[in-house]
């Protein structure tokens, strides 16, 4: 079964500055995608990155960057010039190419400080 | 247009109680999921709708839970003979076709407290 593991329950990090989340995943298969969503206080989950494993580049999306590293299954977001606007709980998620499932990690709570 | 909706935004109930939560996806969404949120971990996938039918369902931890989603459009979530355990948020999320290449629009989610 594949599995998402975020080992940071929480980070902060100044205005401005730049904050790297962690997430690693477990899977026997070589074709899925894998993703970040962001969930503010007001809980409305919103997709912030898209990764596709066959593809080498990293996906970048204006502030938000991520390091895809296949064979270590490794899929860090890094968050650059933070924002208030950006404190939320970050979540890594995974789906494989054959199902509709989403596999969603524990979370991370990021604090961005003034 | 309007994003997903879900109401109630809270639900308290009593054990043993029965009770339906509603989401209305974004208009033309074929595919629609639900998932449930405990506190402090990450939604949980419930059930997988394509359409009218229940492509996946394989989420749902028991019989007690069921969902329809009759006209391909608004579905509900039922469960029965309610928990504690049950306590959560329920969030529902809608896509274009269900693609993996679709965004998924999630919606508020509905607070469910058994008490």
């Amino acid at each position: 079964a594949q599995t998402v593991t975020q080992s940071q329950p929480e980070m902060s990090v100044q205005e401005a500055e730049t904050v790297t989340l962690s997430c690693t995943y477990d899977t026997s298969e070589s074709d899925y995608y894998l993703f970040w969503y962001k969930q503010p206080p007001s809980r409305q989950m919103i997709l912030v990155i898209r990764q596709e494993a066959y593809k080498q580049q990293n996906a970048t999306e204006n502030r938000f960057s991520v390091n895809f590293q296949k064979a270590a299954k490794s899929f860090s977001l890094k968050i650059s010039d933070s924002q208030l606007g950006d404190a939320a709980m970050y979540f890594c998620a995974y789906r494989s190419k054959r199902t509709y499932k989403y596999i969603f990690g524990t979370g991370t709570r990021l604090k961005v400080l003034a | 247009g309007a994003g997903v909706s879900q109401t109630p935004s809270n639900k308290v109930t009593e054990k043993g109680k029965y009770v339906e939560l509603r989401c209305d996806p974004i208009s033309g969404h074929t595919a629609l999921y639900w998932y449930r949120q405990s506190l402090g971990q990450g939604p949980e996938f419930l059930i997988y709708f394509q359409g009218t039918g229940a492509a996946d369902d394989s989420g749902l931890p028991n019989d007690r839970f069921f969902a329809v989603r009759p006209e391909g459009s608004v579905s509900t979530l039922k469960i029965q003979r309610t928990e504690r355990g049950d306590s959560a948020v329920y969030l529902c999320a809608s896509s274009l076709s269900g693609g993996v290449t679709d965004t998924q629009y999630f919606g508020p989610g509905t607070r469910l407290t058994v008490l």
